[in-house]
């Protein structure tokens, strides 16, 4: 079985700029959920989707926001970016057999210059 | 507030065993996580404990007590890979948020 896939790996914005990031899951897997990880801060929930549906959002600004599709793919958007959104931001994948179970993609690295 | 206590960095002797420990501050939760991270890599899931009591997994075990807040990750027979970050994890009962620990680093001595 594929595992969880994210595009882009690397990324490369400046100030003002948006972005548009990508997730495919699990095949089977329908609930997505984003992280943020930066040194300081560890991971930081984004939000999490199952079914096209949001189930959770983190402490994260309206600049922050994602969907997710029928085929149970993700996308998140980041709008207006600031030199502090510079991460790895991480998808993550989890099936029905085990609850939080979550199996993490390699991560898009954004850089914002 | 809702919130993982791990310790930043923990040192180890290849072979020996380590603990890595979690404390938590939420008034109910599903289960406790652990993930393993290396250095560029995705975190990769390593046990769950949804009830008290101790889980094992080949070289690790983990460990959780409710009424103590308290869990851990036991690494047993340490090898050089096992060099990484741990991090635990709670989805919380009363919001459904999930939270992380911010990651132990394990460095380990040959």
């Amino acid at each position: 079985k594929a595992g969880v896939t994210q595009t882009p790996r690397y990324l490369i914005k400046t100030r003002g700029q948006q972005v548009t990031l990508s997730c495919s899951p699990i095949s089977g897997h329908r609930s997505v959920s984003w992280y943020q990880q930066t040194p300081g801060q560890g991971l930081q929930f984004l939000f999490e989707y199952f079914s096209e549906t949001q189930r959770n959002k983190g402490n994260f600004p309206g600049r922050f926001s994602g969907r997710q599709f029928s085929n149970s793919r993700s996308e998140m958007n980041v709008s207006t970016l600031e030199l502090g959104d510079s991460a790895l931001y991480l998808c993550a994948s989890k099936g029905l057999a085990l609850a939080d179970t979550q199996y993490f993609g390699p991560g898009t690295r954004l850089t914002v210059l | 507030g809702q919130s993982l206590e791990q310790p930043s960095e923990v040192t180890a002797v290849e072979g020996a065993i380590v603990q890595i420990n979690c404390t938590y501050q939420t008034s109910g939760f599903y289960g406790l996580s652990w993930y393993q991270q290396h250095d560029g890599g995705a975190p990769t899931f390593l046990s769950y404990n949804a009830l008290d009591g101790l889980e094992e997994t080949g070289r690790f075990s983990s460990f959780l007590s409710r009424s103590d807040s308290y869990g851990y990750l036991l690494l047993q027979e340490l090898q050089m890979k096992d060099s990484a970050s741990y991090f635990c994890a709670v989805r919380d009962s009363r919001d459904d948020k999930i939270i992380f620990g911010k990651g132990t680093r394990l460095h380990i001595l040959p």
